[in-house]
């Protein structure tokens, strides 16, 4: 069965600082993977994707990802974070185009000045 | 372009009330989702609609929960009778359902319900 974890439910950063949020993924073929941006009261925007081209995918805001199949990893992060990056962020996966997404639990994000 | 359109935005119910959600995908898109999102959790899915087709209604609880999307456009997704676990955001994406690599799902606002 596919699964997605994102480990830490919680991350604080400062502005400017690194940002690293993590997320292992299982599936028992070659996945697409996403990860989600959701920011209070709105629905959820698409940060980036992979789909089996590039292993280091670069996504909006200054985001980008690395996807290490020997891992199975996905971890997302950015160089120097804003404040407005203060937000709710899932990684998702789905073993097929046109199908639902598997979700993780999502990992909230705060950025303090 | 007009993103995907949901309402009620909010809806606070007894339970064992019925409700309704709607929702209006984005002109075209031939794929049409609902997902249920708990607190403190990622969403997950309810039903899958391909047109006016059930792709995936897998995890859709048949005994209180039901969904129809009239004419392969708009959609709407009932509960009756409302338990007290019901209490979510329900989200409702839409994509163009084209063959291909990848197929942008676009999420709308959601509906978040309170079961009292």
């Amino acid at each position: 069965a596919q699964s997605v974890t994102q480990l830490g439910s919680h991350v604080s950063v400062s502005e400017g600082a690194l940002v690293l949020l993590r997320c292992n993924y299982s599936s028992s073929v070659p996945p697409y993977l996403f990860w989600y941006v959701q920011y209070p009261n709105q629905g959820l925007q698409l940060l980036l994707k992979y789909t089996s081209a590039a292993t280091l995918v670069k996504g909006i805001n200054g985001f980008e990802a690395e996807f290490k199949k020997s891992e199975t990893s996905f971890h997302l992060t950015k160089p120097s974070a804003h404040m407005s990056d203060a937000a709710e962020y899932f990684c998702a996966l789905s073993n097929q185009a046109g199908t639902a997404l598997i979700f993780g639990k999502g990992t909230t994000l705060s950025v303090s000045s | 372009e007009a993103g995907v359109a949901q309402s009620p935005r909010y809806k606070i119910i007894e339970k064992r009330q019925s409700v309704a959600f709607w929702c209006n995908p984005i002109s075209g898109h031939a794929t049409l989702y609902w997902y249920q999102q708990i607190l403190g959790q990622g969403p997950k899915l309810l039903i899958q609609f391909q047109n006016n087709g059930v792709v995936d209604d897998s995890q859709l609880p048949k005994d209180r929960f039901s969904a129809e999307r009239l004419k392969g456009v708009d959609s709407t997704l009932k509960i009756q009778p409302a338990k007290l676990e019901d209490s979510a955001v329900y989200l409702c994406a839409s994509s163009t359902g084209l063959a291909g690599e990848f197929d942008e799902q676009f999420f709308g606002p959601g509906t978040r319900l309170t079961v009292l």
